[in-house]
Parts: structure tokens; sequence; C-alpha cells
């Protein structure tokens, strides 16, 4: 029983680098979420998806781009890393009904020099 | 500007006591209300979650109160355990832009002395 699945966990970058963090769900959800947590600040939504093929923006999408291809995955890019992405991105899924909660992986701690 | 608000940002209790965390919330559309709890290194994970027709919500130990005339929610733990050290997250979830959109707090950690 996965539920939520991020890939990679940790990840050191420098600045200006590129990539693409992986998030994977088997539980047929139709949404599917990016947050970035930073201490003090709580979670906050960077991008999301309604469902396949579909994206919109979040709170904080500058400097972010996403993509769900299929349904169970949702992709977070970088592509030119900056010191302020510094944080842990966490991804979440939910049933597209009301009140539903969402189920979270574990995190990628990303850390950009 | 911070919709959902919890203003204690840690809270210590004996092992055996309540355990009271609080949230205050500014927007009137929000109509359910979740906790999460979160232990270091690993995602949130869904609490106990209230509707805003209705004012309490049990599950066990864990009980959500919610005040609609404050805008004020509040998570009792009864008894408090040492495993209930984490850090709890309130959320409140509206309809906006033809999804549910949902906005977290920054969270309270709780620490339960044994």
């Amino acid at each position: 029983n996965a539920g939520v699945t991020q890939t990679p966990k940790f990840r050191v970058l420098k600045t200006g680098q590129s990539m693409t963090l992986l998030c994977a769900q088997d539980m047929n959800h139709e949404y599917m979420y990016w947050y970035r947590q930073d201490p003090g600040m709580g979670l906050r939504l960077i991008h999301y998806s309604v469902g396949e093929g579909t994206t919109a923006k979040g709170e904080v999408p500058d400097g972010y781009n996403v993509s769900r291809l299929k349904k169970q995955n949702f992709l977070l890019g970088l592509e030119s890393a900056a010191p302020s992405q510094t944080s842990v991105y966490f991804c979440a899924s939910s049933h597209q009904d009301r009140g539903q909660p969402q189920h979270f992986g574990d995190g990628t701690r990303l850390s950009i020099l | 500007d911070q919709q959902v608000k919890q203003n204690s940002p840690s809270l210590s209790v004996q092992e055996g006591r309540i355990s009271i965390l609080n949230c205050d919330y500014t927007n009137s559309m929000f109509d359910y209300f979740l906790w999460y709890k979160k232990y270091p290194a690993e995602g949130p994970t869904f609490l106990i979650s209230i509707s805003s027709i209705k004012d309490k919500n049990e599950d066990g130990r864990f009980t959500v109160f919610l005040n609609k005339s404050a805008k004020h929610l509040s998570l009792h733990i009864v008894p408090s355990q040492p495993g209930d050290s984490a850090v709890y997250f309130c959320a409140a979830s509206a309809r906006s832009g033809g999804y549910q959109k949902v906005t977290f707090g920054t969270g309270t950690k709780l620490q339960v002395i044994p």
C-alpha cells in the first residue's frame, strides 16, 4: 500500500541547475498538489492539477513548472534553481469531493547552493 | 493575507492531560476544516475533519470544535500521549475556481511530556 511516493528524498543543486521532482500515487485520485514548506510559513501551494492533462497555479508558482501526463503522476520542475527555492517539497493527492483529505508523500528536501 | 492562523507556534502538555490546539480563520466561505499531524521527516497525515454545518466531531481521543460566529476551531486531545508529540496543521477548504482550494495554517508543535 504505497500511497503517495516522492522521488528523490534529498537533493543538492547548484544555482542555475535544473531538476524534476517526481510524485506518484496509486489511489486513483483526481487531484494532485505540490507544496513547499518553509520555517514559519506552513504549507504553501505551488501548483495543482484537477485531472490528467490539466494543471493550474497555486500561491507561489514562480520558478516552477508542472506536468500531469498520466493520472497517477505529477511532476514538478525547476528550470533554473535559485537559493530561494531551498525548501522541503511535499506532493499530495485527494479525491475531488468536498472535504476529502489530502494524502501526502514524505517530502523531498532540496538544497540550492 | 493569512486566512488560516495558528497563533501558538508551540505547546507543551503533561502526559494524560488535555491538549488544546487552536485555529482562527477569516474566510466565511470555508466549508470544511481539517487537522493534520506531521512527524519529522514524514509528510502530514490526516487526523480529523469537520463540516461547517456541524459544531463538533469526535474520533477516539480527538475532538474538533467549530465556532462559526467566532471563526475559530480547536482540536482537543484527551488524554494526551507522548506519541502525540508532532506538528499539527489546521486546514480550511472552500470551493474556488472549480476546485476545492485548501489553505493551511503555519502549524503548532505539540510536545507531550511523559
